[in-house]
């Protein structure tokens, strides 16, 4: 696709339920992270997936967080039994290729808009 | 463990003036300083460091990266209250992993 895209844009759940929220990224793009964002923080990393590589989950908060990525390409973050601090804007971002775009292309995360989840 | 500090965490200024956002940065392989600009959603990028003392530069942006003292700078000259936004300081490391500090908010009165 023409960017990331992230799925749904808008999640509301009750406490306790499971959630799943949905990354797309970039076409041929190999690297892709998940970011958690609180009302006016920073981006707290969750985890980070390159190529075929064993994921880099050491930003997860909780078991109660899991990620996978099916083929390389659409991630899925599952967060169990939710809780009301789990609400924050999730935010998925892709990278291009290893070896594509020279040294400096491949550092570059472009960004999908975000789902915003709320826990009540 | 790494981590990317970033200061002020928040700053109003009228416009027309220049803002200087600061980043300081313990990354393990460190290989890039990046700095985005987030309005509403998604961070747009602006620009990614790798070498010490080289300045990068679009329009009113620049900045600047001291690998020796672990720091960057956002310089932004004449605001303009479209600058206003978070701005977000991140470091990576040779593995590719991204880690952002918390950001500052910039607020330009007009």
């Amino acid at each position: 696709g023409a960017g990331v895209s992230q799925s749904p844009s808008n999640k509301v759940t009750e406490k306790g339920k499971d959630v799943e929220l949905r990354c797309d990224p970039i076409s041929g793009h190999t690297a892709l992270y998940w970011y958690r964002q609180s009302l006016g923080q920073g981006l707290e990393f969750l985890i980070y997936f390159q190529g075929n590589s064993a994921p880099d989950k050491s930003g997860l908060p909780s078991d109660r967080f899991s990620a996978e990525r099916t083929g390389g390409s659409v991630s899925t973050l599952t967060i169990q039994r939710t809780q009301q601090e789990d609400s924050a804007v999730y935010l998925c971002a892709s990278s291009p290729r290893r070896g594509t775009g020279g040294y400096q292309a491949k550092n570059i995360q472009y960004f999908g808009a975000g789902t915003r989840l709320s826990v009540l | 463990e790494d981590k990317v500090v970033q200061s002020p965490l928040s700053l109003v200024v009228h416009e027309g003036d220049t803002v200087t956002l600061n980043c300081s940065y313990e990354v393990t392989n460190f290989r890039s300083l990046l700095w985005y600009k987030q309005e509403k959603k998604a961070p747009t990028f602006l620009f990614m460091l790798t070498s010490s003392g080289i300045e990068k530069k679009s329009g009113r942006l620049s900045s600047i990266l001291d690998k020796k003292e672990l720091f960057s700078i956002l310089n932004i000259t004449a605001t303009q209250t479209g600058d206003s936004a978070i701005y977000l300081c991140a470091g990576g490391d040779r593995d590719d992993k991204i880690i952002f500090g918390k950001g500052t908010r910039l607020h330009i009165l007009p």
